[in-house]
């Protein structure tokens, strides 16, 4: 069974330019989630989708950050315009079943300067 | 007050110990608990799920649940090298957001 697929690996862009990243799940999952996990912490969600519908993005920063699901296979991950602070790995997860945990991708790895 | 916390460590164990990682969480109606593996540099991997109280034991890795105390935790027996890792502990809520909340995760560090 192919993994999580995520691109890139490495971004570095400077602020309040725009990047975007891109996750294709496991092949049938229908939940597909976006998780921001800043340095020496745990992943904090940013975002899930059932299907190509949104279930949860209450901590999604809406004014910078956007995220889209088509066909409920792949999503992308937006984010315009980069702070200092969006400096993390962005981990895109999917699951067949929330009750039974996820499998995460690789995760890009973003750092603005 | 954390919804999952973790005591952040470093938790040094001698090789061939029993590591034991805690967790507590504050939603008593949480239902589904997972500890996930995360390597240096490398993305979480879930290595134990535990859904009732008790023992649910899987090769050297033991997940422990007691809803009434809202605790999990996670032995290793016979500690290796490889297990050197940052241990996230994850929680499940029973509602139909079903996304789940992770602690800050335990460093634990296997020494020859």
């Amino acid at each position: 069974e192919a993994g999580v697929a995520q691109s890139p690996r490495y971004k570095i862009i400077e602020k309040r330019q725009s990047v975007a990243f891109w996750c294709n799940p496991i092949s049938g999952h229908a939940t597909l989630y976006w998780y921001q996990q800043i340095l020496g912490q745990g992943p904090k969600l940013l975002i899930q989708f059932q299907n190509n519908g949104v279930v949860d993005d209450s901590q999604l920063p809406k004014d910078r950050f956007s995220a889209e699901r088509l066909k409920g296979v792949d999503s992308t991950l937006k984010i315009q315009p980069a702070k200092l602070e969006d400096s993390a790995v962005y981990l895109c997860a999917s699951t067949p079943d929330p009750s039974t945990g996820y499998t995460f991708g690789s995760g890009t790895r973003l750092t603005v300067v | 007050q954390k919804e999952v916390e973790q005591n952040s460590g470093p938790l040094s164990v001698p090789e061939g110990a029993i590591a034991s990682l805690n967790c507590t969480y504050s939603d008593r109606g949480s239902q589904s608990f997972f500890w996930y593996r995360q390597y240096s540099g490398k993305s979480p991997e879930l290595i134990m799920s535990i859904y009732s109280n008790g023992d649910k034991e899987d090769g050297r890795f033991t997940a422990q649940l007691n809803k009434a105390s809202q605790y999990v935790s996670l032995l290793i027996r016979d500690s290796q090298p490889s297990d050197s890792a940052t241990y996230l502990c994850a929680v499940k809520k029973d509602s139909s957001a079903s996304k789940i909340i992770f602690g800050s995760g335990t460093r634990l560090s296997i020494r020859p």
